[in-house]
């Protein structure tokens, strides 16, 4: 069964630092790895979406890196800002057919401080 | 769009209860599914659809129960509720299943005494 893990759990920066967040996982066999951002109260909110075959995806000061040989994902945010105080979760889609297959790692609490 | 819903945000059941929670689309999503979120833990897949008709378990069904009569809605039906189920429900729904992202409910915080 894919395990998925996330550190640290979290993590506190100053406003303006770059941070890597990272994220692996057990089963090489992946269809896709989404990083989703979860605020207090709310549901998730996808930020990016990674195909296996794809090695990184970029959304404004949004990065994120895949190498499945390895078992890893990073999610780089650049010039933190309060705004981006949230639990940021990945999740990894299995190759094999069927909806039964999303794993999600457990999360890293980000707190930037102004 | 308003996207998924979800009601109620927040309920407190005692042991034994039952409740439905609701959840609702308005992307013509053929896909849906429900989880929980437990403190500290990853989420988990309770039970998911795709499409009107077809439901199938997924990785913690015990204790729930779903039904998927339009593209819409996928209640979830807890019966004889257990602290057990103490926990974040989220619904979320995708147009496919393969590299579609999901999109989620803001959640449903239910709490068994």
């Amino acid at each position: 069964k894919q395990e998925v893990t996330q550190i640290p759990a979290a993590l506190s920066v100053p406003e303006g630092e770059n941070l890597v967040l990272n994220c692996s996982f057990t089963d090489s066999a992946i269809y896709n790895l989404q990083w989703f951002r979860q605020d207090p109260g709310k549901g998730l909110t996808s930020l990016l979406l990674i195909q296996s075959s794809q090695r990184e995806q970029t959304s404004g000061r949004l990065n994120a890196s895949l190498d499945k040989s390895s078992g890893r994902s990073t999610l780089y945010i650049a010039a933190s800002q309060p705004g981006d105080s949230a639990t940021y979760l990945c999740a990894v889609k299995g190759d094999q057919t069927g909806a039964n297959n999303l794993f999600f790692g457990t999360g890293t609490r980000l707190t930037v401080i102004p | 769009n308003a996207g998924v819903t979800q009601t109620p945000k927040f309920r407190i059941l005692k042991i034994g209860q039952s409740m439905t929670l609701q959840c609702t689309q308005d992307m013509n999503h053929n896909y849906m599914y429900w989880y929980r979120q437990d403190p500290g833990m990853g989420l988990k897949l309770i039970y998911y659809s795709v499409g009107a008709g077809i439901t199938d378990k997924g990785e913690v069904p015990n204790g729930y129960n779903v039904s998927r009569s339009t593209t819409e809605d996928f209640p979830l039906r807890l019966e004889l509720a257990a602290p057990s189920q103490t926990s974040v429900y989220f619904c979320a729904s995708s147009y496919g299943d393969s590299q579609e992202t999901q999109y989620f409910g803001p959640g449903t915080r239910l709490l068994v005494l």
